[in-house]
């Protein structure tokens, strides 16, 4: 089975410069979630999408961030414009039950020049 | 507010020295506790999950157990491929699911 996909694996940018991201799920897996990462932390919680509907966006920061996910499978997180401080690690989750075991992907390293 | 605290920040072990990783946590009713590994570089990968109080989940050398109050992970006679960072997450009873993360233990295992 194949896991949850992700790219591009690692991006630089300047700050004020926009980025996105993509995610493929696990084949099936119905629930969909960003969160980042930064160095020296645990994963936080962006946002939430149970199909192609938002379940939870209340730390995204809606002002630069944001997410979409057209057909209930593959996801797409922008930012724009970038700040010094979004540089992180992005991870995408998926799982196939609301409160189930997530499986994450490898993530995209982001710095912010 | 949900917290997950995890213990200690780092810890150094000789190759077959076992030891116990805390994780802490307090919650608005607890739906479950997930345990993850992260290697450099990569996603956390899937290890355990406890759902009450005196459960016990196994997996090679890793032995995950559930209190009211904490968790623990029991790492027994360790191996260098053992070395990683250990995440501990909490899913609140309330939520929509989302995981509630702690910084991790970073842990170190030499030959």
């Amino acid at each position: 089975e194949a896991g949850v996909a992700q790219s591009p694996r690692y991006k630089i940018i300047e700050k004020r410069q926009s980025v996105a991201f993509w995610c493929n799920p696990i084949s099936g897996h119905a629930t969909l979630y960003w969160y980042q990462q930064i160095l020296g932390q645990g994963p936080k919680l962006l946002i939430q999408f149970q199909n192609n509907g938002v379940v939870d966006d209340s730390q995204l920061p809606k002002d630069r961030f944001s997410a979409e996910r057209l057909k209930g499978v593959d996801s797409t997180l922008k930012i724009q414009p970038a700040k010094l401080e979004d540089s992180a690690v992005y991870l995408c989750a998926s799982s196939f039950l609301r409160q189930g075991e997530q499986f994450f992907g490898p993530g995209t390293r982001l710095t912010v020049l | 507010e949900d917290q997950v605290t995890q213990s200690p920040e780092a810890l150094r072990l000789q190759e077959g020295e076992s030891s116990s990783l805390n994780c802490s946590y307090t919650v608005s009713g607890l739906r479950g506790l997930f345990w993850y590994r992260q290697d450099p570089g990569k996603g956390p990968e899937f290890l355990f999950t406890l759902y009450s109080a005196g459960e016990e989940k196994e997996k090679e050398r890793l032995k995950a157990t559930l209190t009211k109050k904490e968790s623990f992970l029991h790492i027994t006679a360790p191996k260098p491929e053992d070395s990683a960072t250990y995440l501990c997450a909490v899913q609140a009873g309330g939520s929509q699911g989302n995981l509630i993360f702690g910084k991790g233990t970073k842990l170190s295992v030499k030959p």
